[in-house]
């Protein structure tokens, strides 16, 4: 009974390099989501995906690219790695709703911590 | 969603109350309150919500104003490890809730 599992924990990256976070939940769940969290502050939606093989831009989109082609998992890619992407980077899913609240479904990743220098 | 304001932190004696004011006055008829906490760089963690009723659960309590402008999460005996920030998001059901706004919350520090 994993969840969500976010891959890798940690990394660092030189500037221009370019990565991908993997998120894979084990739930079944429709929905899924990355977010950025910087020091001191709140999450922010980055991308998100109602289902398998849609994706959809959140709230700070530019420089990540998203991929759901599997409905377990959903990827983040950083083409061109920048410091100003340094950051906590969270995943979350959560089951599409059937009238109830829902995010009380929400289920998240515990983190990955990524560095560019 | 409707916006919230918190304070940016609070301190609370260990084994007292712990009250977090979140205020909300601009929510809308439809939109539900909901209380996260994340503690230290772990993902946040759901604690309760409410729609216009007064809410309780193992882990805390929601009093929501009669005019819903505001609310307090109450965590009736407050423990070391309930050091986290904690965030306040109003939310319409049944909508796409993992674009909720969390905001910047309030971090509770509980000392000994």
């Amino acid at each position: 009974n994993a969840g969500v599992t976010q891959t890798p924990k940690f990394r660092v990256l030189k500037t221009g390099q370019s990565m991908t976070l993997l998120c894979a939940q084990d739930m079944n769940h429709e929905y899924m989501y990355w977010y950025r969290q910087d020091p001191g502050m709140g999450l922010r939606l980055i991308h998100y995906s109602v289902g398998e093989g849609t994706t959809a831009k959140g709230e700070v989109p530019d420089g990540y690219n998203v991929s759901r082609l599997k409905k377990q998992n959903f990827l983040l890619g950083l083409e061109s790695a920048a410091p100003s992407q340094t950051s906590v980077y969270f995943c979350a899913s959560l089951q599409a709703g059937q009238g109830t609240p829902l995010l009380t479904e929400a289920f998240f990743g515990q983190g990955t911590r990524l560095t560019v220098v | 969603d409707a916006k919230t304001t918190q304070p940016p932190s609070m301190d609370c004696a260990e084994g007292r109350a712990a009250n977090l004011p979140c205020n909300h006055s601009t929510i809308s008829g439809n939109e539900y309150v909901y209380w996260y906490r994340q503690i230290h760089s772990q993902g946040p963690q759901y604690i309760i919500h409410g729609l216009k009723n007064n809410e309780t659960n193992e882990m805390a309590s929601l009093i929501i104003t009669e005019d819903r402008k505001s609310s307090t999460l109450i965590l009736p005996h407050a423990t070391l490890r309930d050091t986290a920030v904690y965030y306040c998001i109003v939310r319409a059901k049944n909508t796409n809730a993992g674009k909720s706004t969390f905001g910047d919350g309030t971090t509770l520090t509980v000392k000994p």
